[in-house]
């Protein structure tokens, strides 16, 4: 089982702060690294897709990097809106195949007024 | 939304009973997956299909036998349901563009007494 892991676990901050989360995944035979982002009462819905090294998205105010040497992605959010709120998962298929996507366990911002 | 839709999407039913989600697409997406949701855990894959008839097994398969017979269709069975598998049930197709996004259809919650 790929082990793909994001941290922290939960996050709480105040509209207008920017924030930002990790997601860590096996380096070695590094296929791509996708980011979603889950509502409560909704299905998760893709934000990014990365596949090389220092690979950087952006989506309003919502951006990506992504490191294959390492191992790591973060997601930065700049100044958080109460819509934001949501889990962000990351998942990456590893092993050289697209077939089976393996999520991590999300991170869940909360963003209040 | 992307033409997936799951059925049915709440269900209660008792230890011991047969239980059969369906998953269907317009989309004509070679790729399906089912994931489970539960806390702590994240979405966990049970099994995907890569095409009619192929299918093979995710992470957590025990329990959960599924089938392809068309295209359009993913059906995931629970044999003989027990109360470990409450949980909620995401359907999920696959882009065939290259960039291997999921969409996912809106979840089936399902309470085994």
């Amino acid at each position: 089982i790929l082990n793909v892991e994001q941290s922290p676990q939960s996050l709480h901050v105040q509209e207008g702060d920017s924030t930002n989360f990790t997601c860590s995944f096996p380096s070695s035979n590094f296929y791509a690294l996708h980011w979603y982002r889950w509502e409560t009462a909704k299905s998760p819905e893709a934000l990014f897709v990365m596949t090389l090294n220092g690979d950087e998205k952006k989506k309003g105010r919502i951006s990506a990097t992504l490191n294959t040497k390492e191992g790591y992605s973060y997601l930065y959010i700049k100044g958080s809106q109460p819509e934001d709120s949501a889990t962000y998962l990351c998942a990456s298929p590893g092993t050289g195949t697209a077939s089976k996507l393996t999520f991590g366990t999300g991170t869940r911002l909360q963003v209040t007024l | 939304d992307a033409g997936i839709t799951q059925s049915p999407r709440h269900k209660v039913t008792e230890t011991g009973t047969p239980v059969t989600l369906r998953c269907h697409q317009t989309e004509n997406h070679r790729y399906m997956y089912w994931y489970r949701q539960d806390p702590g855990h994240g979405l966990r894959l049970i099994h995907y299909s890569y095409g009619v008839k192929d299918t093979d097994k995710g992470e957590v398969s025990d329990g959960y036998s599924v089938s392809r017979s068309k295209t359009e269709d993913f059906l995931l069975t629970l044999e003989s349901a027990t109360s470990s598998q409450t949980s909620v049930y995401f359907c999920a197709i696959r882009d065939s563009s290259g960039a291997n996004v999921l969409t996912f259809g809106a979840g089936s919650r399902l309470t085994v007494l």
